[in-house]
């Protein structure tokens, strides 16, 4: 069954480190997203993406942010200089022209410190 | 003002038994789509079932099933047959529009199930 990957599980960061999350959403899916969970919260979403371009953001993602999808395939979050309240869980999600499921990866821990 | 609200922070069931999650949503958009996803303690997000605004009959999948009663904007979760398995935190979530729309979901802050045995 296809599914979203990300990489890494797990990182561990130094304040003002620039940190890049890794995604590779299921192949035939167009609609890309970033949703990140503060440990103990709710997910909030951060991002979309669709047609190489954004197609959506949330006032969180301000211009530490970014986001590309570089070969067809990949597509990663970018934040420039990481903050103690970047610590989170970040989700890469996809979606299919059906519209009627999003499906997650597994996340990566973001750890600032 | 929340757009989805889960007031049940937590609650308990026992094995086999049937429990129902509560959601309410608010849009004025006619086209939306509630979505329920369950997150285990290992963190990650499964993807449990879809209700869309114009669908006529409430969602079904295996033993979850959604309570979709568009008038009263409540979309709640019913797991039959409770087992250990179950027992995780489970997110109410709503996407608004349709087309060349952005597709984000906004979440509710979630309900913790507990499945004794």
């Amino acid at each position: 069954e296809p599914e979203v990957t990300q990489t890494p599980s797990h990182q561990v960061t130094q304040m003002g480190q620039e940190v890049i999350l890794r995604c590779v959403p299921i192949s035939n899916h167009l609609y890309f997203y970033w949703y990140r969970q503060i440990l103990g919260q709710k997910v909030e979403f951060l991002v979309s993406f669709y047609n190489n371009e954004i197609s959506e953001k949330s006032e969180i993602f301000d211009d530490q942010f970014s986001v590309e999808r570089p070969d067809g395939s990949n597509f990663t979050l970018k934040i420039r200089s990481t903050k103690l309240e970047d610590s989170a869980m970040y989700f890469c999600a996809s979606m299919g022209q059906g519209w009627n499921e999003q499906f997650f990866g597994p996340g990566t821990r973001l750890t600032v410190l | 003002a929340q757009k989805i609200t889960q007031t049940q922070p937590g609650m308990f069931v026992q094995e086999k038994e049937a429990v129902t999650l509560d959601c309410t949503y608010d849009t004025s958009d006619p086209s939306y789509g509630l979505f329920w996803y369950k997150q285990p303690s290992s963190g990650e997000m499964i993807f449990l079932i879809y209700q869309g605004s114009y669908d006529q009959q409430n969602a079904t999948e295996g033993r979850y099933s959604l309570n979709f009663q568009k008038a009263r904007k409540s979309a709640n979760l019913v797991i039959s047959a409770s087992q250990l398995g179950d027992s995780a935190m489970y997110f109410c979530a709503m996407r608004e529009g349709r087309g060349n729309q952005g597709g984000k979901l906004i979440f509710g802050q979630g309900t913790e199930l507990s499945v004794k045995p």
